[in-house]
């Protein structure tokens, strides 16, 4: 029920490229959806997120995609630059003992080749 | 800027040991949260933390203890290592008081347990 299930586990895309990013939940409590993106050595940092009213949001080159009743949600870079190589964590929120926590995926490793 | 800030970059320790894991935040956040992230399992929530003294449980507290005597540091204690402890662990802080508050990551502190 905590799950949040997300794929590939990795993804190599050319410059230029459109790279996606699959996530799925069961959880219908569920009720806010960020991606978190990482750069070795570092820690995750909040991309960009949604919320489950709306089926898509956009900034920049980065775009959630939202479908609420297949229980599933997207990242997808366009143009896709090596600066973007990193790893990316969707994630979701939940009340646990009444409080606000997130529940991550496993993670996507993105390799943008020049 | 939100700064956290973990002491360690990298610990070496023997199996049985008691551990301890410091993190510090300077923007007056209530809430942190300690993360461990392996390879293929993403991020996992250990303890979390809504105010001083208060402490939670997350998905994988075995083995783990918490502190939080003051507002800006949590620390995670791992009361006997053992080597199935070997991580990265994360540390985390957020504003509290809205859904969409985002979590400011440390940058880690990779343990390894002999």
């Amino acid at each position: 029920q905590q799950q949040v299930k997300q794929s590939p586990q990795s993804l190599i895309v050319q410059k230029g490229g459109i790279s996606i990013i699959n996530c799925a939940y069961e959880n219908t409590a569920f009720d806010y959806f960020p991606w978190y993106q990482q750069f070795p050595g570092k820690g995750p940092a909040l991309l960009i997120a949604i919320r489950p009213d709306v089926s898509e949001k956009k900034e920049g080159r980065f775009t959630i995609s939202f479908n609420k009743s297949a229980k599933q949600f997207s990242l997808h870079i366009m143009d896709s630059q090596p600066g973007d190589s990193a790893t990316y964590f969707c994630a979701a929120r939940t009340s646990r003992s009444g409080y606000s926590t997130l529940t991550f995926g496993k993670g996507t490793m993105l390799l943008v080749s020049p | 800027d939100v700064k956290v800030t973990q002491s360690s970059r990298y610990l070496v320790k023997r199996t049985g040991e008691k551990v301890f894991l410091e993190c510090v935040q300077d923007m007056d956040h209530e809430n942190m949260f300690w993360y461990r992230q392996d390879p293929g399992l993403g991020l996992r929530l250990i303890y979390f933390s809504y105010d001083v003294k208060m402490k939670e449980k997350g998905d994988i507290p075995e083995g783990y203890s918490v502190s939080r005597e003051k507002k800006e540091r949590f620390s995670l204690i791992l009361e006997s290592a053992s080597t199935n402890q070997t991580s990265m662990y994360l540390c985390a802080s957020r504003l509290s008081g809205s859904y969409n508050s985002p979590l400011h990551f440390g940058n880690g502190t990779r343990l390894t347990v002999t």
